[in-house]
């Protein structure tokens, strides 16, 4: 059971817009940033979003992140076959003094 | 460029010892936090660990606190995990990552740890 709630998966048409959801409490994403990552099968997550909606360079602005009170959402426009992959949030807990991870969800480009 | 590189994995019998390693570039290694992570085969990540910029604090989970050791060396720009007494549900990709706001931001290719008699 991960600290962070994600709905385990995700779908849309390609060009559809998708957004994923990660729940929390004020110990961690309400008082905290949020980043958000995508992993590809076999590989390495890659950082999509950082301090709850910002972009790294060289991540589209089909990308793109936001946060309310305990909750936070990422949001993919436009969305391409290339999108399907696992995509998880993270925050730090300030009760735990550590890191937690949403459960990961699994987006499918229909 | 950020670039992570992780070592040190392998097989090793339950309540033996591993040391990760993972070599960092493209950053100035003394500037971030550092942190480990981990995802069994077929789940998702779990935080494992995390050190200060000069190693003086570390952060552990609960289910590796007393068994790992995390530390750091700025002048070879490596961070490392000590694992003691390791057991089956370790067995995992570890990945390390450099900080970015409080959180793992730019990560390794990861090594594999499998424990198994």
């Amino acid at each position: 059971q991960s600290v962070l709630t994600q709905p385990p998966s995700a779908s849309g048409a390609p060009g559809q817009r998708v957004t994923i959801s990660c729940s929390g409490s004020s110990s961690n994403i309400g008082n905290n940033r949020v980043n958000w990552y995508r992993q590809l099968p076999g590989t390495a997550p890659k950082l999509l979003i950082y301090n709850n909606n910002d972009r790294p360079s060289g991540v589209p602005d089909r990308f793109s992140g936001s946060k309310s009170d305990t909750s936070a959402s990422l949001a993919i426009s436009g969305l391409q076959s290339e999108d399907e992959a696992d995509y998880y949030c993270a925050a730090w807990d300030d009760r735990l003094s550590g890191v937690v991870f949403g459960g990961g969800t699994k987006l499918t480009v229909l | 460029e950020v670039q992570l590189v992780e070592s040190g994995g392998g097989l090793v019998q339950p309540g033996g010892t591993l040391r990760l390693s993972c070599a960092a570039s493209g950053f100035t290694f003394s500037n971030y936090w550092m942190h480990w992570v981990r995802q069994a085969p077929g789940k998702g990540l779990v935080w494992v660990s995390r050190i200060h910029l000069d190693g003086s604090s570390t952060n552990y989970a609960d289910s590796v606190k007393g068994r790992f050791t995390i530390s750091r060396d700025n002048a070879k720009n490596k961070v490392y995990l000590q694992m003691n007494s390791l057991r089956a549900e370790d067995t995992a990709v570890y990945y390390c990552a450099r900080d970015v706001f409080g959180v793992p931001g730019y990560w390794g290719q990861g090594s594999l740890v499998t424990v198994s008699s």
